[in-house]
């Protein structure tokens, strides 16, 4: 069974772009959460979409957002890109909804933003 | 205070050692306990997940749970050099939903 993905690999911007990151789950997985990565805050919880609804969403400014389509494929975008966001963005599939899911990381997109 | 802590390392142990990991959290209605393996310039690699307090092995690796005392420790025996990584604890505090929230991870060096 294939594994998550996520496109682009790599990535890299100016600040004041805006970027889309892409995700697709396992097959048969309908839930997708973001994290984000850096050196400094280790890994944070962005948001998690079930179903097309976003259920849980971490501290992040509205810069950041997402959507699941009806496929559970999922993308992020970031508006206003500041130099800060900067990281190693990783989305994790599970099969359903709940605190027992266990969670597979895609291999991650690295944005640099000069 | 953070929810989840661990140290960050590095903790070296010669190769067919155990190497012992641990992680506190802070919220006692936390219910499931993660364990991934990250190399260094590659995602988080699920290695074990734990719900009830105790021990579970999988292989060379073991879980513990002690919810008593807000700790999940790991334990990788026969450590190979191939161990060397982040060891990254994780709950889903609260029970919200996937929201899992991660420990800084602690570097696992394996000497041979």
């Amino acid at each position: 069974k294939a594994g998550v993905t996520q496109t682009p690999r790599y990535l890299i911007k100016t600040r004041g772009q805006q970027v889309t990151l892409s995700c697709s789950p396992i097959s048969g997985h309908r839930s997708v959460s973001w994290y984000q990565q850096t050196p400094g805050q280790g890994l944070q919880f962005l948001f998690e979409y079930f179903s097309e609804t976003q259920r849980n969403k971490g501290n992040f400014p509205g810069r950041f957002s997402g959507r699941q389509f009806s496929n559970s494929r999922s993308e992020m975008n970031v508006s206003t890109l500041e130099l800060g966001d900067s990281a190693l963005y990783l989305c994790a599939s599970s099969k359903g909804q709940g605190a027992w899911e266990t969670q597979y990381f895609g291999p991650g997109t690295r944005l640099l933003v000069l | 205070q953070k929810e989840v802590e661990q140290n960050s390392g590095p903790l070296s142990v010669p190769e067919g050692a155990i190497a012992s990991l641990n992680c506190t959290y802070s919220d006692r209605g936390s219910q499931s306990f993660f364990w991934y393996r990250q190399y260094s310039g590659k995602s988080p690699e699920l290695i074990m997940f734990i719900y009830s307090n105790g021990d579970k092995e999988d292989g060379r690796f073991t879980a513990q749970l002690n919810k008593a005392s807000q700790y999940v420790s790991l334990l990788i025996r026969d450590s190979q050099p191939s161990d060397s990584a982040t060891y990254l604890c994780a709950v889903n505090i609260n029970n919200a939903g996937n929201m899992l929230t991660f420990g800084g991870g602690t570097r696992l060096m394996v000497k041979p």
